[in-house]
């Protein structure tokens, strides 16, 4: 099954767009990549997830590289409520999301 | 607000209790998920039902269990409580198994 790597922590500026980079090296054809944030203590929340294609929706795009070994989220202007941290999971064969310890993501004044 | 509901919302017990969380998916959803998330820890997959039968099993101990019922609402049981059983648990539910998942706020279980 896929694991994926991501930075421990970032900060951007708040306006500015928040490129979170994921990497999946060992990702199978038919595996998705999903990314999820939470909110100090709050439940997970779901933000956008791909196959191959880039994907858009009112949250968020994601970006697939062509190999699929890796992957961005992109916040296009991250305000200070986008806080938290950043979870990308490549989800496993029996549908398990198996979680690591996600991107601390800080949006600054 | 993403549909799923979850009680109580905090618990306080002592050690070798026992605990029932409750949980309530959305309207429709036939999966629900169990996780466990202890102090700045990620969260730890427990178990999923789907449409009232178990489809999956993770991290969960045997001192915990689960079930489904008819009406699609989930309890998960936790017994001979431990101190490291201290945790947010949160419950998640998705329509069919290959769709995002939805979580709910959560239940903080403090054992003293």
């Amino acid at each position: 099954d896929a694991k994926t790597t991501q930075p421990t922590s970032m900060d951007c500026a708040e306006g500015r767009a928040a490129n979170l980079p994921c990497n999946h090296s060992t990702i199978s054809g038919n595996e998705y990549v999903y990314w999820y944030r939470q909110i100090h203590s709050q439940g997970p929340q779901y933000i956008i997830h791909g196959l191959k294609n880039n994907e858009t929706n009112e949250m968020a795009s994601l970006i697939i590289t062509e190999d699929r070994k890796s992957s961005t989220l992109i916040l296009p202007h991250a305000t200070l409520r986008d806080t938290a941290v950043y979870y990308c999971i490549v989800r496993e064969s029996n549908y398990q999301l198996i979680w690591g310890a996600g991107t601390k993501l800080i949006i600054k004044p | 607000d993403s549909g799923v509901t979850q009680t109580p919302k905090h618990l306080i017990t002592a050690t070798g209790q026992r605990v029932t969380l409750r949980c309530s998916p959305r309207s429709g959803d036939l999966s629900v998920y169990w996780y466990q998330q202890s102090l700045d820890q990620g969260l730890q997959f427990l178990i999923q039902y789907y449409n009232g039968e178990e489809r999956a099993k993770g991290n969960i101990l045997e001192r915990f269990s689960a079930q489904q019922f008819p009406d699609l609402h989930s309890e998960l049981n936790l017994s001979s409580l431990e101190l490291g059983d201290s945790a947010l648990y949160f419950c998640a539910s998705s329509p069919e198994d290959t769709y995002e998942q939805y979580f709910g706020p959560g239940t903080r279980l403090t054992v003293t």
